[in-house]
């Protein structure tokens, strides 16, 4: 049973590029959402999946940040043009909405993409 | 809008000792869950406990139990017999039931377990 994982671990990028991080969700979940967080702060919310489809966004997630999921499996959140108050961990977490709509599962969260933006 | 409020930045308590952690919320919502996350230093977030609110009865996984009062909309963890394996940041979070599943989390509580 392997777990929710990130690709990559750490980024280090300079002002003005643009950044792409993966996330693997459990094999059989079909949430998969995003969330940042600062340090010291507890995460935030991004924008979550439900299979492919995109559910909801954050206003937290501004033009230059999108995230898809094209196959209802991985998912990719690319920021563009960074910037300094970007730099975060970015974390990835999975659950499974069950039959009748009901969130029968918690969320299960992989280890981050810790961002730094020179 | 929800938000979760976690009064105490940092604690630290004794090896084998009891220590609680507060957390208090707001939210109109009559259904809903509250969760708390471990996050040890460098290391993932993962889940501590789970507390449905149509449960009155108070959730317990092993060493770890809550204090959930619903009227109050307060939600203490208590971990008893403390580890070292404890030390990690704690933090509470709300999920509304149906629609909009997302966790809104508190700002985190430092246990440090002294050995």
């Amino acid at each position: 049973d392997t777990g929710v994982s990130q690709d990559p671990r750490h980024k280090i990028t300079k002002r003005g590029q643009n950044v792409t991080f993966r996330c693997d969700p459990i094999s059989e979940h079909n949430r998969l959402y995003w969330y940042r967080q600062t340090l010291g702060q507890g995460p935030e919310f991004l924008t979550y999946f439900q299979n492919e489809a995109q559910l909801e966004k954050s206003r937290l997630l501004s033009d230059r940040f999108s995230a898809e999921r094209p196959k209802g499996s991985f998912s990719t959140l690319e920021i563009q043009r960074t910037e300094q108050g970007d730099s975060a961990m970015y974390l990835c977490a999975s659950s499974l909405l069950g039959s009748g709509g009901v969130n029968t599962d918690t969320q299960y969260f992989g280890p981050g993409t810790r961002l730094t933006v020179l | 809008a929800q938000t979760v409020t976690q009064s105490q930045p940092e604690m630290s308590v004794q090896e084998a000792e009891t220590v609680t952690l507060s957390c208090t919320y707001d939210t109109s919502e009559n259904n809903y869950y509250l969760f708390w996350y471990k996050q040890p230093p460098s290391r993932q977030m993962i889940l501590v406990i789970r507390q449905e609110a149509y449960k009155q009865q108070n959730a317990t996984e092993n060493r770890f139990s809550v204090n959930f009062q619903k009227a109050a909309k307060s939600f203490s963890l208590k971990i008893s017999d403390s580890q070292l394996g404890d030390t990690a940041m704690y933090f509470c979070a709300f999920m509304k039931d149906f629609g909009n599943e997302k966790l809104t989390f508190g700002t985190g509580t430092r246990l440090t377990i002294i050995p």
